[in-house]
């Protein structure tokens, strides 16, 4: 397997544009979570997914970030309207189970202008 | 508040040396794993450890746990400079249902 991947690696965009952030788990895994990491608040869970279903998304900062899974290999994040506080590096990971050993994608780094 | 937390933030030594790093965390877990993240990369899981073991070894990682305490330690020994890296100890709190990353130490291993 070519284990989790994400594109895309880098994205720089303006403030107030939408961006969208996509990710392909390992097949096979049920559970998939997005992260945010930063030097501020360090690694920071937003959601995640069971069999495409969001389980919890206590961590989505606010409206403006959305995250779907339509089916068992694909997932997106978006931020609509995007702002600078939203740059960061951005983490897809799965897993067997919930607290199982996590497999980490490569990452997105956001810079938004 | 954050179910990890690990000491010391950052950590210098000479390679050769061995590395230790801590992780504290506040309540009862299943397991706790740790995890290396290279700069600009993912994270990749090193090891885990249940609750009901004391000690478990990998290659040159040897892990602890205490769980009367709420503690845990990651040791490397004989260190390269290739294990320059994060190192993140990541719980399962009974309480939250998914793991718990902590803030991680920061080590360099220099030549």
């Amino acid at each position: 397997d070519a284990g989790v991947i994400q594109s895309p690696r880098h994205e720089v965009t303006e403030m107030g544009q939408e961006v969208t952030l996509r990710c392909k788990p390992i097949s096979g895994h049920d559970y998939l979570f997005w992260y945010r990491q930063t030097m501020m608040r360090g690694l920071e869970l937003l959601i995640y997914f069971n069999n495409n279903v969001p389980i919890d998304d206590s961590g989505m900062p606010e409206d403006r970030f959305s995250a779907k899974m339509p089916n068992a290999s694909f997932s997106t994040l978006k931020i609509q309207p995007s702002e600078p506080r939203d740059s960061a590096v951005y983490f897809c990971a799965s897993s067997l189970g919930n607290t199982d050993t996590q497999y980490f994608g490569p990452g997105t780094r956001l810079t938004v202008l | 508040s954050q179910q990890g937390e690990e000491d010391p933030q950052a950590l210098s030594i000479q390679e050769g040396e061995n590395a230790t790093m801590n992780c504290s965390y506040k309540t009862s877990i299943n397991n706790l794993q740790w995890y290396r993240q290279n700069s600009g990369r993912g994270l990749v899981h090193l090891i885990l450890i249940r609750s009901n073991e004391r000690e478990k070894h990998s290659g040159r990682l040897r892990v602890t746990l205490d769980t009367s305490k709420k503690s845990s330690s990651l040791l490397i020994t004989a260190s390269r400079a290739a294990d320059t890296a994060s190192y993140f100890c990541a719980t399962d709190a009974l309480s939250f249902q998914k793991l718990v990353f902590g803030t991680g130490t920061r080590l360099l291993v220099s030549p």
